[in-house]
């Protein structure tokens, strides 16, 4: 079984609508990130929580809210969807976030907003 | 602000060797990361620099220099499972990874 879930796999939706993306874990870490990809860009950290009470912004979080139900699940919401953001959408998670800390990734939401 | 420069992409002949370049600027440094992603997968873990320096390990070795702000991803051996786009990553001085937008290399036979 995977360490990083994430669900759906793939998302179509339209303008204006609410979508929750899902987020679960096995890997007992404490650091959770969720990240967008766009062709030609780097990921860029939308939110991430450093434990079940601990939420902070990324560089792009207008748009999307989160959630930390438990220390295993993470989601994000936007609240309302606009075109510009169909992306590639990465939940990750790490034990410490320090030093030679790894981030591992879920397979990825493909989000379309038409 | 903070920057990862790397180039979009490079091909290279299986059986050759490739070196993949990565230049940065960012708010302090607490190491590199090289990271493998074949399309539309998840990215996966190569190697990590935070000394100055070459790590090898097996086909993939891994260079950094702070002094210059640059590090080199070193493929050997290449195999056509090689293509794949590889990302350079830096952590900053909080702690954040800075992700640059990766080399995308082509592998021909």
């Amino acid at each position: 079984d995977a360490d990083v879930t994430q669900t759906p796999r793939n998302r179509i939706t339209k303008t204006g609508k609410r979508i929750m993306l899902e987020c679960s874990q096995t890997k007992g870490h404490d650091r959770m990130y969720w990240y967008r990809q766009d062709p030609g860009l780097g990921l860029r950290l939308i939110y991430y929580s450093f434990d079940v009470k601990d939420i902070n912004k990324g560089e792009i979080s207008d748009g999307y809210s989160v959630s930390r139900q438990a220390q295993a699940k993470f989601s994000l919401s936007l609240e309302s969807a606009i075109p510009n953001q169909t992306a590639l959408y990465f939940c990750a998670t790490s034990d410490t976030g320090q030093g030679a800390d790894t981030q591992y990734f879920g397979p990825g939401t493909r989000l379309t907003v038409l | 602000g903070q920057n990862i420069d790397q180039p979009t992409e490079m091909t290279a002949t299986e059986g050759a060797i490739v070196q993949i370049n990565c230049t940065y600027q960012t708010s302090g440094f607490n190491g590199l990361f090289w990271y493998q992603q074949h399309a539309g997968e998840a990215p996966t873990f190569l190697s990590y620099n935070v000394l100055d320096g070459l790590e090898e390990k097996g086909r993939f070795s891994s260079f950094l220099s702070r002094s210059k702000g640059y590090s080199y991803l070193l493929l050997k051996e290449l195999q056509m499972k090689d293509s794949a786009s590889y990302l350079c990553a830096v952590m900053d001085s909080n702690y954040q990874l800075i992700w640059g937008a990766g080399t995308k290399l082509i592998i021909k036979p």
